[in-house]
């Protein structure tokens, strides 16, 4: 298997622009994950799915963040309108047992 | 304070010795226990899973948890310069998806 496989793993916008990451979790497993490192915070849960439907959604800072799992093998974390404050590496997981968890290799946003 | 605490180092060891990293935590539903590493600009990696109290082997590496003090660590036994990266805890409790992590800590192995 791939692992778990997000995109782009680059990406550089201007504020107020709209930002779409994708993830394709491992086949098979029925959690999927996204979660926010920065320095100053660490990793941060943001929304988490288990069989395509969102359980915990507590940690999504705001309303400009919007995440969907449409089927098993897609799922996309959306930022409306985008800010500096965004800035960060973004990680999808999955998992077999919702506990432990297999990493994207992530999206480094940067706002500007 | 934080649910979980880790000591965020950083640790500067020499090839070859054994190191010792740690966390405790306050939350005592905590039941499952995770350690991950993660190398500069990658993302985490899982190294070890146990579930409650006890020791698991892997290799080089031994995942310890002490549920009555609230306390796990990690053993990384022959250390190489390979190791060097921060390495996060993390535990789940009854609700499984939503696991806490450790801050990390960053180890260097020197040749």
């Amino acid at each position: 298997d791939a692992g778990v496989i997000q995109s782009p793993r680059h990406e550089v916008t201007e504020m107020g622009q709209e930002v779409t990451l994708r993830c394709k979790p491992i086949s098979g497993h029925n959690s999927l994950f996204w979660y926010r490192q920065t320095m100053m915070r660490g990793l941060e849960l943001l929304i988490y799915f288990n069989n395509n439907v969102p359980i915990d959604d507590s940690g999504m800072p705001e309303d400009r963040f919007s995440a969907k799992m449409p089927n098993a093998s897609f799922s996309t974390l959306k930022i409306q309108p985008s800010e500096p404050r965004d800035s960060a590496v973004y990680f999808c997981a999955s998992s077999l047992t919702g506990n432990e968890a297999f990493f994207g290799q992530g999206t480094r946003l940067t706002v500007v | 304070q934080k649910e979980v605490e880790q000591d965020p180092g950083p640790l500067s060891v020499p090839e070859g010795a054994i190191v010792s990293l740690n966390c405790t935590y306050s939350n005592s539903a905590f039941q499952y226990f995770m350690w991950y590493r993660q190398y500069s600009r990658k993302g985490p990696e899982l190294l070890m899973y146990t579930y409650s109290s006890g020791n698991k082997e892997d290799g080089r590496f031994t995942a310890q948890v002490d549920k009555s003090s609230k306390y796990i660590s990690l053993f990384i036994r022959d250390s190489q310069p390979s190791d060097s990266a921060t390495y996060l805890c993390a535990m789940t409790g009854t609700n499984a998806g939503k696991s806490t992590f450790g801050d990390g800590t960053t180890l260097t192995v020197k040749p």
